[in-house]
């Protein structure tokens, strides 16, 4: 298995309700990422976990919550989002965080209402 | 934290021509220099990559070179296809947090 799988593929929530973004991969890959990316935009970097452990966190605002329940699970928790933050959420994995060359997931399409 | 300049942010050429896109960053610890593509609603893709101890890397038409002393790098493509047509995004690696900054993106237009 050589890819990241993401889950729901498209999801339409609103400002007040709770939803989760799922992430899996199954090739031992011990950094996961995620990225926000905007219409016509770069994908940002939002959250990294390296061996399970928040490695990184790019300053994101709480209703974004993530969260790594193995080495090959990540989730990403929202709540109370704003249609600011409808975008293509991008999951992403790496064997390590210094190893180069990341295994993208075909993104969940997020629409905040 | 990097600065990534990626230029140009379109191009447009014809099939069987070249297409050169030219990445510029700011770290100087920097060194590793990827090249993802992103079709329409897909996700990006590596499609070459460059450590900072080679000064060049070619895989069938698609080449990366690299300055390190004027910090840029580019993305190569010859023999150009109407299935090259996509963005893409340079994501040098910072060299103190291994993170990649992704460039602004350049949309290729491959016309037949």
């Amino acid at each position: 298995d050589t890819e990241v799988t993401q889950t729901p593929k498209h999801l339409v929530m609103g400002m007040t309700n709770k939803k989760s973004l799922k992430c899996e991969q199954h090739m031992g890959h011990r950094a996961m990422y995620w990225y926000k990316q905007k219409a016509k935009k770069p994908p940002e970097l939002m959250f990294v976990y390296s061996y399970e452990k928040l490695s990184i966190n790019e300053s994101v605002p709480s209703r974004f919550s993530p969260e790594c329940p193995n080495s090959s699970l990540l989730n990403l928790h929202l709540h109370a989002l704003q249609p600011e933050d409808s975008a293509l959420y991008l999951c992403a994995s790496s064997h390590t965080q210094t190893t180069r060359g990341y295994t993208f997931g075909s993104g969940t399409r997020l629409t905040v209402v | 934290g990097e600065n990534v300049e990626q230029h140009p942010s379109t191009l447009s050429v014809q099939e069987g021509d070249s297409a050169v896109i030219k990445c510029t960053y700011s770290d100087s610890a920097s060194n590793y220099f990827p090249w993802y593509k992103q079709e329409l609603g897909k996700r990006p893709q590596l499609i070459i990559d460059i450590r900072s101890n080679v000064g060049e890397k070619k895989d069938q038409r698609i080449a990366v070179t690299l300055n390190k002393t004027a910090k840029h790098f580019s993305l190569h493509i010859t023999e150009t296809q109407p299935e090259d047509s996509a963005v893409y995004f340079c994501a040098p690696e910072g060299g103190s947090n291994y993170k990649l900054t992704f460039g602004k993106g350049t949309l290729l237009t491959v016309n037949p």
